[in-house]
């Protein structure tokens, strides 16, 4: 079974202090890890896809990055408003399975002014 | 902008109600997800459909809980009997095929 845990639970930031989100896995083949971000109220807006161990993404002052059993949500100078929930999840390669994401709880990330 | 919708964003119902709950994909995506979301579970796979056939419903409790895509540009979950422990937001996503999965804003459901 795909499983997926992220840490911490909950990260508190001042503005401007860089810190990183961890996504670790267990997936039998990963096709694609993604990841999320969720403002309260509101659904999962897409954010990444990593396929392969060593890819990189970037998005403004958010950095993904993959390896075989982990994923890290790299945040430098966070503001405020990157302040959210941050759910990462996997879809694993096979079968009729590929279609699935498996979903992490979430890092719930404040940033204080 | 493209992008899902669904209705209604909030329901509150009595026990034994019937819910509705619709969903309209990204036009041109042929695959359509249901997840429930919950403090306690996260985000929970119901089932999904591909081209309107349903792939997996595994996620769902059979006995109360359906789902039907009568066309292309509607997806429906139904709860008959809706209990309290269904409480819950409610998600439709659409992808193209296996691609990424495009969330709407959700149908937070309430039962008394």
């Amino acid at each position: 079974e795909d499983q997926v845990t992220q840490s911490p639970e909950a990260l508190r930031l001042q503005e401007g202090e860089s810190s990183s989100l961890n996504c670790s896995y267990t997936v039998s083949g990963l096709r694609g890890l993604f990841w999320y971000r969720q403002d309260p109220g509101k659904g999962p807006e897409f954010l990444f896809t990593l396929y392969s161990a060593g890819e990189e993404k970037e998005k403004e002052r958010l950095k993904a990055t993959l390896t075989k059993k982990e994923s890290f949500l790299h945040i430098t100078a966070p503001k405020p408003e990157d302040s959210a929930t941050y759910l990462c999840a996997v879809q694993a390669r096979s079968g009729g399975s590929n279609y699935k994401l498996t979903f992490g709880k979430g890092t719930l990330l404040t940033v204080n002014p | 902008d493209a992008r899902v919708t669904q209705t209604p964003r909030h329901k509150v119902t009595e026990m034994g109600q019937e819910v509705t709950m619709r969903c309209q994909p990204i036009l041109g995506h042929n695959t359509v997800f249901w997840y429930r979301q919950t403090m306690m579970q996260g985000l929970e796979l119901l089932a999904y459909f591909r081209n309107r056939a349903p792939l997996d419903d595994s996620g769902m409790p059979k006995d109360r809980f359906s789902a039907e895509m009568p066309d292309a540009t509607l997806a429906t979950l139904k709860i008959q009997p809706s209990e309290p422990r269904d409480s819950a937001v409610y998600f439709c996503a659409s992808a193209l095929w296996s691609e990424t999965q495009y969330f709407g804003p959700g149908t937070r459901l309430l039962v008394l």
